[in-house]
Parts: structure tokens; sequence; C-alpha cells
């Protein structure tokens, strides 16, 4: 079946640590996204990549950093420099922009 | 810029009874519009969009939408809810600009919604 995973579903990091949270999918979309949730503030859109070896960043890049080598995998670094990091992370992937979003399961990052 | 505005963060109602779920979007141009569907702890899930056509359109789960370009809204409804309905229903909204770009898709955020049994 086609969709889109994202591991680990729960990750613990000690603060000043940076730490990786993977997506990949298999839907052979072009277009893939990070958003971080918090509650009562719905989706903020953190990094954005139309093409392979391309990205943009969203409303809220600060503290985050991507790559996109593979059309498959757009894995999110929150760095040490991101103030607040404790949040539940959706990676999502579309055909182009103007189609609908296919959602992982998430990542509920927290950092103390 | 573009904004979606959903109205209400919680709507409370009783089983079987039915429900509207309220979006409104900030924009004059040609829209394409989305409900998803978030269950606790999940990704969201596509419920129903909106491309052009038929200004109602139907989705999953006996959910119901209307495209009202005058009112630049796209209400959801349902006309019975159950208690598996109970999730948090975001609207979403891309532009598409008369230069012939878009503008990528912004979230409103989000109606919660409780079905009491």
């Amino acid at each position: 079946d086609g969709g889109i995973t994202q591991s680990p579903k729960y990750l613990f990091r000690k603060e000043g640590q940076n730490v990786t949270l993977s997506c990949e999918q298999n839907l052979n979309h072009d277009a893939m996204y990070w958003y971080r949730q918090d509650p009562g503030q719905g989706l903020r859109l953190i990094y954005y990549s139309q093409i392979v070896n391309d990205f943009q960043k969203g409303d809220i890049a600060e503290g985050y950093s991507v790559s996109r080598e593979k059309k498959e995998s757009f894995p999110l670094t929150v760095t040490s420099a991101q103030k607040n990091p404790t949040a539940f992370y959706l990676c999502a992937s579309s055909r182009d922009e103007t189609y609908e979003q296919y959602f992982g399961p998430g990542t509920r990052l927290t950092v103390t | 810029a573009q904004s979606v505005t959903q109205l209400d963060s919680q709507v409370p109602v009783f089983e079987e009874a039915p429900v509207e779920l309220r979006c409104n979007y900030s924009s004059s141009v040609s829209v394409y519009l989305f409900w998803y569907v978030q269950y606790p702890n999940q990704g969201l899930q596509l419920l129903l969009k909106y491309l052009s056509g038929s200004t109602l359109v139907k989705g999953i789960n006996g959910f119901e939408a209307e495209f009202n370009k005058s009112q630049t809204s796209f209400h959801l409804r349902k006309p019975s809810v159950h208690i598996s309905d109970t999730a948090e229903y975001f609207c979403a909204v891309t532009l598409l600009m008369n230069s012939g770009g878009y503008q990528k898709v912004t979230f409103g955020t989000g109606t919660k919604l409780q079905v009491i049994p």
C-alpha cells in the first residue's frame, strides 16, 4: 500500500541536542511538507519542497533544517537553536501544491 | 495574504443530531478548498475537496460541504453524527492567482467536534 511513514512515533531528547525526524513516502509525489502542531494553533508550516534538491522555508523555519536528496525522503532536523521544540510534527506529501495532501502518522517530540 | 477562519474552536453535539462546522476564507480569486479530519495522536485524513464544478461536495463518512463564492465560505455538514465522528476538523485553502500561479495551502486552526452520547 502506498503511503507516508514517519519514525519514530515518540521521541525524547535532552535540551541542546539536535534530533532528526524521518519522513518517507512511496506515493511518487513531488511535493513534501513539514508541519508543527501545537494545541489550539492548528498546523504551522516549517519547510516544504516541490522537487528533489530544492526546498523553501515556511512560516516557522527558524531552528529547523531539511534536506531533499531523494524524491521519497524529506528528513527534518530540529536543532538546538529551536527554542521550544516540544510538539507534534507532521509530514505530508502531494502531487503538487494545488492537490490534496497525504499525511503521515506524526512524531511527538519531547525535549526536556 | 490568504487566511482561513474556523470560527468555532469546539463544537459539542449530541449523537444523531446534525452538525455544521464553519469555514471562511479571505479571497476573491479562485480557490481550491479542502476539509481534513484528525483523530487523536494521528495524522490528517482528507474528508472532501472542492476543485471546480458542483458547489455541493460529498465526502467520506457521510460528510458534505458547500462552496459559496459570494460568502467565501466552505462549511462542513453532516445530517446525523456518530460517536466515532469525535475528532478535530481542519479547513484548508489553496489560492489560484490571476497570474496563473498559486499560493501554497493554508490551514485553519481547527474545530474540535465532540459527540455526546
